[in-house]
């Protein structure tokens, strides 16, 4: 059964550091998204990305973040400058076109440590 | 308001048992329902979309009032494996973007 990827599974790095996180969608689906869960809170939306532009972003996606699908397969998510509190784990979801109840699908996730 | 509402648990029932979990939107114009299920520290994996007739998979079934902007999902013949966050999901009106519940806590006990 096919699936959403992501790498690294944890990443741990300095506040002030950049960051870059990997995914892999579903190889037909064209919608691609971001979200995060901070512990022990609920999950929350950063940005949707179709036909390579964003097509709706959360407040918390501020100047600091950015996303990229920097060739066929892979869709990556940039925080430029890391703060304590971007600490979470980011999940990256995908979805096919066309698909009526836009069902997303959900890859493992990047736990996020900032120190 | 809060945009997606759940009743956080835990409900604690032994295997077997039929456990019914509620949720309440707050924006009339959403278009999409889902539940979702995540376990500890894992992603969120979709469990059931909702349909406005209601829809059942095996021991799911899952209910849609628009009316009263609420959801609902019923698990009968609980299994140990039920054990999970269950998360009451909704699609914007013009968006794609899911907004998530807080979830309920499901412990199933042998």
């Amino acid at each position: 059964e096919p699936e959403v990827t992501q790498t690294p599974s944890h990443q741990v790095t300095q506040m002030g550091q950049e960051v870059i996180l990997r995914c892999v969608p579903i190889s037909n689906h064209l919608y691609f998204y971001w979200y995060r869960q901070i512990l022990g809170q609920k999950v929350e939306f950063l940005v949707s990305f179709y036909n390579n532009e964003i097509s709706e972003k959360s407040e918390i996606f501020d100047d600091q973040f950015s996303v990229e699908r920097p060739d066929g397969s892979n869709f990556t998510l940039k925080i430029r400058s890391t703060k304590l509190e971007d600490s979470a784990m980011y999940f990256c979801a995908s979805s096919e076109p066309g698909a009526s109840y836009n069902e997303q699908f959900f890859g493992p996730g990047t736990r996020l440590t900032v120190l | 308001r809060k945009e997606v509402e759940q009743d956080p648990g835990p409900f604690n029932v032994p295997e077997g048992a039929t456990v019914a979990f509620n949720c309440t939107y707050s924006n009339s114009a959403s278009q999409s329902f889902f539940w979702y299920r995540q376990d500890c520290r894992k992603e969120p994996k979709l469990l059931m979309s909702v349909y406005s007739s209601g829809n059942e998979d095996g021991r799911f079934t899952a209910q849609l009032n628009r009316a009263s902007q609420y959801i609902s999902l019923l698990i009968r013949d609980s299994k140990l494996s039920d054990s999970a966050t269950y998360l009451c999901v909704v699609s914007g009106d013009s968006s794609y973007k899911l907004i998530f519940g807080s979830g309920t806590r499901l412990l199933v006990r042998p």
